[in-house]
């Protein structure tokens, strides 16, 4: 069954540093997804991500956010200096979209885990 | 914007009996709903997906309904089992995008 790969799974940086984290969405998927969740607190949704441009984002997603498609198969989403509060499991997730089904549901990968010390 | 809330007080049933969790919502009601099920460290798992026009979707020992009145969703799973002990995920789309939200969740223990 095809899959959402994310790199890498665990990630520990010092505050200040840049991070870049990786996901391959599935191979057929056109909308892309970035979510967040704190330890113990809900997914929330950073960005989504369709046709080489951003469609929508939440107000987390702020300057120090970016998200990019570098390839046909990559989809990145970099902070550019991290903070304490940065901590979090980071999920990225594809869909097909509306055509296939006429809903919009998510596959997500098994996530990146980033610590900000 | 749209709001979901779900129970956050964990879900305590035993092997075989059924279980029933309650997604509600406050702004617009959507086309659809969604539930999926999270494991702890891992990514959520679509289950289902009720359509606004539907009253109730049945997959294996689940079962979704769907109120538009009340503003509500009903997710059921009949026969528990302990592999079922998860935390089971609300979802809406948020008008004009493609911007799913979620609930907090309902976290299951299912006990043998």
């Amino acid at each position: 069954e095809p899959e959402v790969t994310q790199t890498p799974s665990h990630q520990v940086t010092q505050m200040g540093q840049e991070v870049i984290l990786r996901c391959v969405p599935i191979s057929n998927h056109l909308y892309f997804y970035w979510y967040r969740q704190i330890l113990g607190q809900k997914v929330e949704f950073l960005v989504s991500f369709y046709n080489n441009e951003i469609s929508e984002k939440s107000e987390i997603f702020d300057d120090q956010f970016s998200v990019e498609r570098p390839d046909g198969s990559n989809f990145t989403l970099k902070i550019r200096s991290t903070k304490l509060e940065d901590s979090a499991m980071y999920f990225c997730a594809s869909s097909p979209g509306l055509a296939s089904s006429g809903a919009n549901v998510l596959t997500f990968g098994a996530g990146s885990r980033l610590t900000v010390l | 914007s749209q709001k979901i809330e779900q129970n956050s007080e964990a879900l305590n049933i035993q092997e075989g009996k059924t279980a029933t969790l309650t997604c509600n919502y406050t702004n617009y009601s959507p086309a659809y709903l969604q539930w999926y099920r999270q494991d702890p460290g891992r990514g959520p798992v679509f289950l289902l997906l009720i359509r606004e026009n539907e009253k109730e979707k049945r997959k294996e020992r689940l079962k979704v309904t769907f109120d538009t009145t009340l503003k509500q969703s009903l997710f059921h799973i009949t026969a528990s089992q302990p592999a079922d002990s998860a935390t089971y995920l609300c979802a809406l789309e948020e008008a004009g995008g493609f911007k799913t939200i979620f609930g907090a969740g309902t976290r299951l223990f299912v006990k043998a």
